[in-house]
């Protein structure tokens, strides 16, 4: 079973709310991602974390603040967002295994931002 | 050099056509190289990886070929079909405590029936 799910699958918030996305992994992964997607546009990396550590942010503005509870969860909690935050957000896993790889993505949530 | 430069953004071909998908990379230190499908909605699947000690490999109908000294590697589909209309992203990565995935712009696939 190669499934990453995430929650919930659409969302719409507005500028001021507080909301949190969810992720859920039970493949053993010991890393796990999260990825922002604009339309046409490829997954673009906002953290890691390695062993339940963040261990890369990619510069990621503070209103987005990941959370890893478990080796199996995965949150992304939003505050004061801007509409251009608006975007698909992809959470994946992946696990080293004699140099391969493998890197699977969830579904996403449609994020909208009014 | 941390790029991934793909080619074309779009490609349309007829059902049984050959379509493919060329990418090509600066970084020597990236030693693996995935293929990612995705469809309007849903989220990036695997469908085939590859690593540079190998210059091709095959699953289903799809190839990938790799060309280690021209530091490319493209994606073929074979005997395609419209359900294999999607967007097509090659990636490049290498391990450092974490997987960094970079990916290329994206193929949008069209095959007509």
């Amino acid at each position: 079973d190669t499934e990453v799910t995430q929650t919930p699958k659409h969302l719409v918030m507005g500028m001021t709310n507080k909301k949190s996305l969810k992720c859920e992994q039970h493949m053993g992964h010991r890393a796990m991602y999260w990825y922002k997607q604009k339309a046409k546009k490829p997954p673009e990396l906002m953290f890691v974390y390695s062993y339940e550590k963040l261990s890369i942010n990619e510069s990621v503005p503070s209103r987005f603040s990941p959370e890893c509870p478990n080796s199996s969860l995965l949150n992304l909690h939003l505050h004061a967002l801007q509409p251009e935050d608006s975007a698909l957000y992809l959470c994946a896993s992946s696990q080293e295994l004699a140099g391969w790889y493998e890197q699977y993505f969830g579904p996403g949530t449609r994020l909208t931002v009014t | 050099q941390q790029q991934v430069k793909q080619s074309p953004q779009s490609l349309i071909v007829q059902k049984g056509g050959i379509p493919i998908i060329n990418c090509a990379y600066e970084n020597t230190a990236f030693d693996y190289f995935p293929w990612y499908q995705q469809f309007p909605g849903k989220g990036p699947a695997l469908l085939i990886a590859i690593r540079p000690d190998v210059s091709e490999k095959k699953e289903g109908r799809f190839t990938i070929s790799f060309n280690k000294s021209a530091k490319q590697f493209s994606l073929h589909i074979m005997d395609s079909q419209p359900g294999d209309s999607a967007t097509y992203f090659c990636a490049a990565s290498m391990f450092a405590g974490a997987q960094k995935l970079v990916f290329g712009q994206g193929t949008r696939l069209t095959i007509n029936p």
